[in-house]
């Protein structure tokens, strides 16, 4: 079955230390795979994407992702993390142009000062 | 340029009733798809809409029905509600068959 698996359900860290939240997905072929950034009470904010090409890519707001096929995972990270940093991460993959988006159950980073 | 827009923002309902969520895409946007969150999960795919066709469409019964109007703009409508129904409806943008979707600051629902 087509799924991601998102290992952390919660991590703390301190702002300035690099963080790095787990993504791991189940499909038969390289999907297109996506970071998104969820606030409380807001929509959800593309962090960056994966579609072919470099496998290591870089987002907004300092973030990258690296893709790695042998073990099917899109690890997401920032080498110092904000105050600001806090909140929900999804990581979601979709298997063709415009095809649906599948989510994982979420990352919820919390940031002591 | 507007983003995303949604409305209401929240809603309450009881078991039973009917609900309208709408949608707006971003500018130049033509593809409308709709997700529900259930508190503590990620989005579920609910369906998408282009060119006033449904073409897709997840794993959610026939109470779920949506349209999409000529300008783009989108509803969900979700008949005899249930408790379980009470999520937050999401609804995504694009163009055509681009892969990035864009979404909006969702509605929640709340079902007593």
């Amino acid at each position: 079955a087509q799924s991601v698996t998102q290992p952390d359900i919660h991590i703390t860290v301190s702002e300035g230390a690099s963080l790095e939240l787990r993504c791991n997905y189940s499909y038969g072929a390289t999907p297109y795979l996506f970071w998104y950034v969820q606030s409380p009470g807001q929509g959800l904010q593309l962090l960056l994407k994966y579609f072919s090409g470099d496998t290591l890519v870089q987002g907004i707001k300092g973030f990258e992702a690296e893709f790695k096929r042998s073990q099917s995972s899109f690890n997401l990270r920032k080498p110092s993390v904000h105050w600001s940093d806090a909140a929900e991460y999804f990581c979601a993959f979709s298997t063709g142009t415009a095809s649906k988006l599948t989510f994982g159950t979420g990352t919820r980073l919390q940031v002591t000062l | 340029d507007a983003g995303v827009t949604q409305s209401p923002t929240h809603l309450i309902k009881t078991r039973g009733q009917q609900v309208t969520l709408r949608c707006s895409p971003k500018s130049g946007h033509d593809t409308v798809s709709w997700y529900q969150q259930a508190l503590g999960q990620g989005p579920q795919f609910i369906f998408q809409y282009y060119e006033e066709e449904e073409r897709q469409r997840g794993n959610f019964p026939d109470r779920f029905s949506g349209h999409q109007f000529p300008n783009y703009s989108s509803e969900l409508n979700v008949n005899a509600l249930l408790l379980g129904d009470s999520a937050l409806y999401l609804c995504a943008s694009t163009r055509g068959f681009k892969n990035e979707q864009f979404f909006g600051p969702g509605t929640r629902l709340t079902v007593l």
